[in-house]
């Protein structure tokens, strides 16, 4: 246990539905990020949020839209994906964005986008 | 079709054996390193660190090396055991303190 919650753990869904995945800490860290893993490219950094404000977007589509409600929460809204977004998408938080910060991952959520 | 899953190298060693496993990074500028390690179904665990002014780092049954002249940091696992086995990742602190992650390197554990 890392203290770093995902859920679900297993999505599937069609390219015209929406779903929302969630990630939640337990360790009062104030960095919250989001990753893709996919079989065919390393561990991708999607967004990055210090303090509730996002610092990163990583080129990202529009059709994935991060949420963050506090430091404590992280939420990835998902709209009219592809089948090429199919992956293992990780959260991860730290004590805060800069240097020297180990960040602990959530188990992830994996996504099939039919 | 079928998709082609992502060819990472491949580590085999004997059980009880040390394991030594690579990473090359690109940025003179890095000052961190971190090695993860992932396990089937899990996400990555931070395993040891190490800050550009040290070149050695040890840990419980693990060294981490850094080579600043050629850009180059190992991981030495001492006696692996089958639950070494997992994917293991090193991560630089790149530009805007963002961590860039390797594609990875598969470590096989034989009894």
């Amino acid at each position: 246990e890392t203290g770093v919650t995902q859920t679900p753990r297993h999505l599937v869904m069609g390219m015209t539905n929406k779903k929302s995945l969630k990630c939640e800490q337990h360790l009062g860290h104030n960095a919250m990020y989001w990753y893709k893993q996919s079989a065919k490219k390393p561990l991708e950094l999607m967004f990055v949020y210090n303090f509730k404000e996002q610092t990163e977007n990583n080129s990202v589509p529009s059709r994935f839209s991060p949420e963050c409600p506090n430091s404590s929460h992280l939420f990835l809204h998902l709209h009219t994906l592809q089948p090429e977004d199919s992956a293992l998408y990780l959260c991860a938080s730290c004590p805060r964005e800069g240097l020297y910060n180990e960040q602990f991952f959530g188990p992830g959520t994996r996504l099939t986008v039919l | 079709g079928e998709s082609v899953g992502l060819h990472l190298p491949t580590l085999s060693v004997q059980e009880g054996d040390n394991s030594i496993i690579n990473c090359a990074y690109s940025n003179s500028a890095s000052d961190y390193f971190i090695w993860y390690k992932q396990e089937s179904g899990k996400g990555p665990q931070f395993i040891i660190d190490i800050r550009s002014n040290m070149d050695k780092r040890q840990g419980q049954r693990v060294t981490v090396l850094l080579n600043k002249t050629v850009k180059h940091l190992s991981l030495q696992i001492a006696a692996t055991q089958p639950g070494d086995s997992a994917v293991y990742f090193c991560a630089d602190l790149g530009g805007r303190y963002k961590l860039i992650f390797g594609s990875g390197t598969r470590l096989l554990v034989r009894p």
